[in-house]
């Protein structure tokens, strides 16, 4: 029961590289999102998708950008990785006005 | 926007006692309270949810009850067993066409068999 795939599940960057994380969805649905989970800070909002062509900022934005490249795939992209960027990085579908699924995770490390 | 507060951060109970997790929220619009499990490097997956128009719910040994009027919600295991170990999240999601959750910081759930 694939729902959101994520891709890679694990990176090591050096600070300043650049890498984008994949996520595909299974269905058709028209939000995704892309949060970061730290330590005691929960999951909070990098990016949102509510539909096919457009992207809107969450909380926590700076340093990344987005691509919906299509319905099903949502990018999440670090132009220049920061070590404050470790982070694991969960993708998610939405599923009807309610309801969310969660993709396995990147586990991002930036040295 | 929507502020969620989790409280405890972390929870230690013995096996069989309950265990209460509990969450406020700001956004007096929010209507829809999902609760997320989350064990030890895997994805968060639901466990419970509750609506607006409804104060409490039950699964089994998950209850989930809300006050709207205080803005506050619960998340309620009884008869807790190792397998609960796990982190929980609470989150509130708005009707403001975007659907979007704000998630609580977590709890961290022991239980010691």
């Amino acid at each position: 029961n694939a729902g959101v795939t994520q891709t890679p599940k694990f990176q090591v960057l050096k600070t300043g590289q650049s890498m984008t994380l994949q996520c595909a969805q299974d269905m058709n649905h028209n939000s995704m999102y892309w949060y970061r989970q730290d330590p005691g800070m929960g999951l909070r909002l990098i990016y949102y998708s509510a539909s096919e062509g457009t992207t809107d900022k969450g909380e926590v934005p700076n340093g990344y950008n987005v691509s919906r490249l299509n319905k099903r795939e949502f990018s999440l992209r670090l132009e220049s990785a920061a070590p404050s960027q470790t982070s694991v990085y969960f993708c998610a579908r939405g599923d009807g006005p309610y309801g969310y699924t969660f993709g396995s995770g990147t586990r991002l490390t930036v040295v | 926007g929507e502020n969620v507060e989790q409280h405890p951060s972390t929870l230690s109970v013995q096996e069989g006692d309950s265990a209460v997790i509990k969450c406020t929220y700001s956004d007096s619009a929010s209507n829809y309270f999902p609760w997320y499990k989350q064990e030890l490097g895997k994805r968060p997956q639901l466990i419970i949810d509750i609506r607006s128009n409804v104060g409490e719910k039950k699964d089994q040994r998950i209850a989930v009850t809300l006050n709207k009027t205080a803005k506050h919600f619960s998340l309620h295991i009884t008869e807790t067993q190792p397998e609960d170990s796990a982190v929980y999240f609470c989150a509130a999601v708005g009707a403001g066409g975007s659907y979007i959750p704000t998630f609580g910081r977590g709890t961290s759930l022991i239980v010691h068999p």
